[in-house]
């Protein structure tokens, strides 16, 4: 089971690329790693998986570098409504542990 | 596409009354079934997982149990809650148990007086 480590909040401003990076040193070969976001008394909602390289969907781009120890999910001219809490994952579904996330607050 | 329905969004019990939570899902067949806590502030706890009828996996030790009588349709139950029981109570599906991503349904918030 690969641990994640994520900064505990971030600010930002509207119209800002936010950056937000996951340490998974432990992660194996075979795990994918998975971004999710949570307002709250919400059920978190998935943003993006990737596997090794670039990512990118219509919210964010996930890039990870070769060796896969750490990951960034990138969210372009971020608004108020992306203040939220956002998750790492990696690993699989039935061993999959949520950390406290990233707690991240857009200012105008 | 597929949805998922939790009910109920809020509930207030006793100390040692019974729970029952239900989770169904809509539109796909043979997801895989999880049950998430999260206590204020804090992350997701994975609390049960099932890949199939009758199959359920426990993750930590608790007075809580869960059950899939039907193909899509996860039950979370209590016999007598404990104070430590209230949070935020999150169902969930995915395709496979491998890397498919997790849809969670709006939770349940428990209080336990």
């Amino acid at each position: 089971l690969a641990k994640t480590t994520q900064p505990i909040s971030m600010d930002s401003y509207e119209g800002q690329e936010v950056n937000i990076t996951c340490s998974h040193n432990n992660i194996a070969t075979n795990d994918y790693i998975t971004w999710y976001q949570q307002f709250p008394s919400q059920g978190p909602r998935f943003i993006i998986q990737g596997y090794k390289t670039k990512v990118t969907n219509e919210v964010a781009s996930l890039f990870i570098p070769a060796d896969r120890k750490s990951s960034t999910l990138s969210l372009p001219r971020v608004s108020l409504s992306d203040t939220a809490v956002y998750y790492c994952l990696v690993g699989n579904n039935n061993d999959m542990r949520f950390g406290a996330g990233t707690r991240l607050t857009v200012k105008p | 596409s597929q949805t998922i329905h939790q009910w109920p969004a809020t509930l207030v019990q006793p100390v040692g009354s019974p729970l029952s939570l239900e989770c169904t899902v809509e539109g796909t067949s043979n997801p895989n079934l999880y049950w998430y806590r999260q206590a204020a502030g804090r992350g997701l706890q994975l609390l049960f997982y099932s890949v199939g009828i009758g199959q359920i996996s426990s993750e930590v030790p608790q007075n809580l149990s869960a059950s899939r009588p039907q193909d899509r349709q996860f039950i979370l139950s209590s016999k007598k809650l404990l104070l430590s029981d209230s949070g935020f109570y999150l169902c969930a599906w995915s395709r496979d148990r491998v890397n498919s991503p997790l849809h969670f349904g709006n939770g349940t918030r428990l209080t336990v007086t």
